[in-house]
């Protein structure tokens, strides 16, 4: 089994709806990261947590909020998603005790919002 | 504010060549810089990490050099093959609680 997923794996929205994508992790890792990857633009930052009663924006994060519910799941919302959140969405995780400090990557998530 | 720099334009060399991608950063002293492979669709897959303190750092076909006064780091893949083609992003971090930042990445293809 994987060890980072994310569901749904592809989604598409209307303008205005709310929507959430999950992510959960069999890593034991206390980090998790949100990206977002647009064509020329790369992977940008939208939320990211060291535990789970720690949150932080990153370079992104208007639009967006996020959840960890658990060391193991963070939730990524669209309160009203809009036609430039088209992107693929990745989310990440990574452990504080690790030596490498190498991020471990979900399949993504394919949002449109038409 | 911190930037990270890769070529933006794709890469083509010929299979048994070795391919060299550039990063450079900016108004940043990161202590460590990795280097992740990316194909088509999928979640970047971790491949180096080199630290500020290494010259130089080798993994199979792999070799990163991590040059502090110039603020660039090199990535090398000798003997390249076709199954090399991917996008590679380097990601310049400065540990403990600061972010990782990702490049937008260079694309390589290897021409069989």
């Amino acid at each position: 089994d994987a060890d980072v997923t994310q569901t749904p794996r592809n989604r598409i929205t209307k303008t205005g709806k709310r929507i959430m994508l999950e992510c959960s992790q069999t890593k034991g890792h206390d980090r998790m990261y949100w990206y977002r990857q647009d064509p020329g633009l790369g992977l940008r930052l939208i939320y990211y947590s060291f535990d789970v009663k720690d949150i932080n924006k990153g370079e992104i994060s208007d639009g967006y909020s996020v959840s960890r519910q658990a060391q193991a799941k963070f939730s990524l919302s669209l309160e009203s998603a809009i036609p430039n959140q088209t992107a693929l969405y990745f989310c990440a995780t990574s452990d504080s005790r690790g030596v490498s400090y190498e991020q471990y990557f979900g399949p993504g998530t394919r949002l449109t919002v038409t | 504010s911190q930037k990270i720099e890769q070529n933006s334009e794709a890469l083509n060399i010929q299979e048994g060549k070795t391919a060299t991608l550039t990063c450079n950063y900016t108004n940043y002293s990161p202590a460590y810089l990795q280097w992740y492979r990316q194909d088509p669709g999928r979640g970047p897959v971790f491949l180096l990490l080199i630290r500020e303190n290494e010259k130089e750092k080798r993994k199979e076909r792999l070799k990163v050099t991590f040059d502090t006064t110039l603020k660039q780091s090199l990535f090398h893949i000798t003997a390249s093959q076709p199954a090399d083609s991917a996008t590679y992003l380097c990601a310049p971090y400065s540990g403990g609680y600061q972010k990782v930042t990702f490049g937008t990445g260079t694309k390589l293809q290897v021409i069989p």
